[in-house]
């Protein structure tokens, strides 16, 4: 089992749907998470990171689930813009080295 | 503004020949790393260093090699043994004070061909 999973798609959306990505991790102990947000050809750039409670920003929202190991991205009301690859980043526990493990990321595409 | 810089953007090179990729940064973050993405495929890690003078070795290292002399700076040497070294290279860093929660910054690539 990989120590990140996610499913690469690509979800394709129309615009104004909500989507919902998951991101699994096989270890329990892990202390944070992060999403990342990647255009073709760029690197990746932050979006979020998880707290235990959870967090929004504006149409996007992280939810953490400890017991099913988890993470996940909602966004609402897709935009075109939105169209890229989300990574998953989890750090592992015990990881002060920040040997931050990334999922293989999962690809959204919003259509007009 | 405070951040990570690669150059060049895009290298080219001839087979058999060694080419060191730049990165610097500004953040005063304590640790660096160097990631490998193939087209379609998600990102490796192949060398990271938490302090000056010292490095680990990531998951794919064999044909790479590295130093951290300043802790700015942490340039990436591809060598001639690196079997396949056309992809897109990503440097990042981060702080280590509360690392749980810190992510990473990347720097915007170099894109390197060999032919």
């Amino acid at each position: 089992r990989k120590e990140v999973e996610q499913d690469p798609g690509p979800f394709n959306v129309p615009e104004g749907a909500t989507v919902a990505f998951n991101c699994t991790y096989s270890n329990s102990a892990s202390q944070s998470f992060f999403w990342y947000r990647q255009d073709c050809r760029k690197e990746p750039k932050l979006l979020m990171s998880v707290y235990s409670s959870g967090n929004e920003d504006g149409r996007f929202t992280a939810q953490l689930n400890r017991a099913s190991q988890y993470i996940s991205l909602l966004i609402r009301d897709s935009k075109l813009s939105d169209s890229a690859t989300y990574l998953c980043v989890v750090n592992p526990a015990g990881s002060n080295t920040g040997k931050l493990i990334f999922g293989q990321g999962t690809t959204l595409q919003v259509k007009p | 503004d405070g951040g990570i810089t690669q150059s060049p953007k895009y290298l080219f090179r001839k087979e058999g020949q060694n080419v060191t990729l730049s990165c610097e940064q500004n953040l005063n973050h304590d640790a660096m790393y160097w990631y490998r993405q193939d087209p379609g495929q998600g990102l490796r890690l192949i060398y990271y260093s938490q302090i000056v003078n010292d490095f680990q070795k990531g998951d794919i290292a064999e044909g790479y090699s590295v130093s951290r002399e300043k802790k700015e700076s942490f340039p990436l040497t591809v060598t001639s043994a690196q079997k396949n070294p056309t992809a897109f290279y990503l440097c990042a860093s981060r702080r280590l004070l509360r690392a749980y929660n810190s992510p990473l910054h990347f720097g915007n690539g170099t894109r390197l061909t060999v032919t």
